[in-house]
């Protein structure tokens, strides 16, 4: 199945620091790409939908200028926390929309960024 | 609207045993079913799908059905393993003026040897 990374794969920063995860999907092209939050031992929290040359659909409650989104090419999205306390400690996870077979959507997933704002 | 149930957690088997962890969805549309794994530490793992209707997604001897008379995707395997243990996300897929999809709240399965 298709690929997808992020980097870094975990982080430690003070308060008030920003901090950007990289998504990146390795072998196949994602026009949209999706950032979830996932609390211990929770499901995933739709956060964002982040669309290639356009700009981001937050879900509601998610605060846009909080978290930055940029989807600047087919294979690259960025999220970056602004100003991190720490209840924005968690696990971020990615995820790119890939096209199979008869039109299929599928999501890949990345590996995950868990943040720790100290 | 849109949701997945899946049965709550944790299950607890001991190796070899028969699993079954169910779920059921209501959708406004015609969505497609994913079961995703967790590991511990890691991200989610697309475990398998089906896009309609009586098709069966299977993949490392898991298995699950779409049945859409009983709006079921319920996961199953024969004999389930110490790596196993991990958690299990059911999840739909619509594509309602864009792609979403929807996650269960995900079962944890601890398998002791």
């Amino acid at each position: 199945g298709a690929v997808v990374s992020q980097h870094p794969s975990r982080v430690i920063c003070k308060s008030g620091t920003s901090v950007k995860i990289e998504c990146r999907s390795l072998d196949f092209q994602a026009t949209t790409m999706f950032w979830y939050r996932q609390f211990p031992k929770k499901s995933l929290m739709l956060m964002a939908t982040s669309n290639e040359g356009s700009k981001a659909t937050y879900e509601q409650g998610v605060e846009k200028d909080k978290f930055l989104i940029n989807h600047a090419s087919l294979t690259l999205s960025t999220l970056t926390v602004t100003s991190a306390h720490p209840e924005d400690s968690s696990f971020y996870i990615c995820s790119a929309r890939a096209f199979e077979g008869a039109g299929i959507e599928t999501q890949y997933f990345g590996p995950g960024t868990r943040l720790l704002v100290l | 609207g849109n949701s997945v149930t899946q049965m709550e957690g944790p299950v607890t088997l001991s190796e070899e045993a028969f699993l079954t962890i169910n779920c059921t969805y209501t959708a406004t549309g015609y969505p497609s079913l994913f079961w995703y794994v967790q590991y511990p530490g890691e991200g989610l793992q697309l475990l398998l799908k089906a896009t309609k209707a009586d098709d069966k997604g299977s993949n490392k001897g898991f298995e699950a059905t779409y049945r859409k008379e009983t709006t079921s995707f319920h996961l199953e395997k024969g004999s389930v393993q110490v790596s196993d243990s991990a958690v299990y996300f059911c999840a739909l897929g619509l594509n309602t003026g864009g792609f979403k999809t929807i996650f269960g709240a995900g079962t944890r399965l601890f398998v002791k040897a």
